[in-house]
């Protein structure tokens, strides 16, 4: 399985700013996807980034509150744009599983966002 | 995606057996049935999946109902470092979204 490590693994932000979570593979891989975990609640998936090309939104989720990056097979960031107290979640990032291993997923440990 | 369905929350015994289980009567021809638990303050971990047979791994097994309608992942023997939130989820075979439920809160009493 994939080794994925994010950065940073928790802030606290003061609201209007904006703060840019990284997400850093051990192999390369074609798909990598950010999702979303409010408190108390399950996990939401804001996009899937690939490589080369610009990130799909899901529906709830738009690129100039959330632009993502994907400059390498390594590699991802996620921004959290102007954020407000709703912000506040768990951002994880994710990537897919090997060839033979494709439908599955693995998981970083998690960014730990609090916006006051 | 098809929707599935499970209990809020289990508990178990250190040491014992622990059958999860999932509904997911809209299940079609080919989606995948996945399980991935997630522990306190972790991101989620790939457990187990499968399609139509029976299937074991070092971590669980899963036994899916000859209809597909239904599935249960079982944990041998229950220790205190699986208590996690445990999640059934539907693929289509191919990669993309998965949707998550509130899956099960299992807990494990010493």
């Amino acid at each position: 399985s994939a080794v994925i490590s994010q950065k940073p693994s928790r802030d606290i932000c003061q609201r209007g700013t904006s703060l840019t979570i990284q997400c850093q593979v051990d192999s390369q891989v074609t798909m990598m996807f950010w999702y979303r975990q409010q408190p108390g609640q399950s996990l939401t998936l804001i996009a899937t980034a690939n490589q080369g090309s610009e990130a799909t939104y899901e529906s709830g989720f738009v690129i100039d509150k959330f632009p993502i990056s994907r400059p390498n097979l390594t590699f991802s960031t996620l921004t959290v744009s102007n954020m407000s107290p709703e912000d506040s979640s768990i951002y994880l990032c994710s990537v897919e599983g090997p060839l033979e291993d494709a439908d599955t997923q693995y998981f970083g440990p998690g960014t730990r966002l609090t916006v006051l | 995606d098809a929707k599935t369905t499970q209990p809020n929350s289990m508990e178990s015994n250190e040491e014992e057996p622990v059958h999860l289980p999932c509904n997911h009567s809209t299940i079609s021809g080919t989606d995948y049935i996945h399980w991935y638990r997630q522990l306190p303050s972790q991101g989620p971990e790939y457990v187990i999946h499968g399609l139509t047979s029976n299937v074991n791994n070092r971590m669980a097994s899963l036994a899916i109902a000859e209809d597909r309608k239904s599935s249960t992942l079982i944990l041998h023997r229950a220790t205190l470092r699986d208590a996690a939130v445990y999640y059934c989820i539907l693929t289509g075979g191919s990669q993309g979204n998965l949707i998550f439920g509130k899956g099960t809160k299992l807990s494990v009493k010493p």
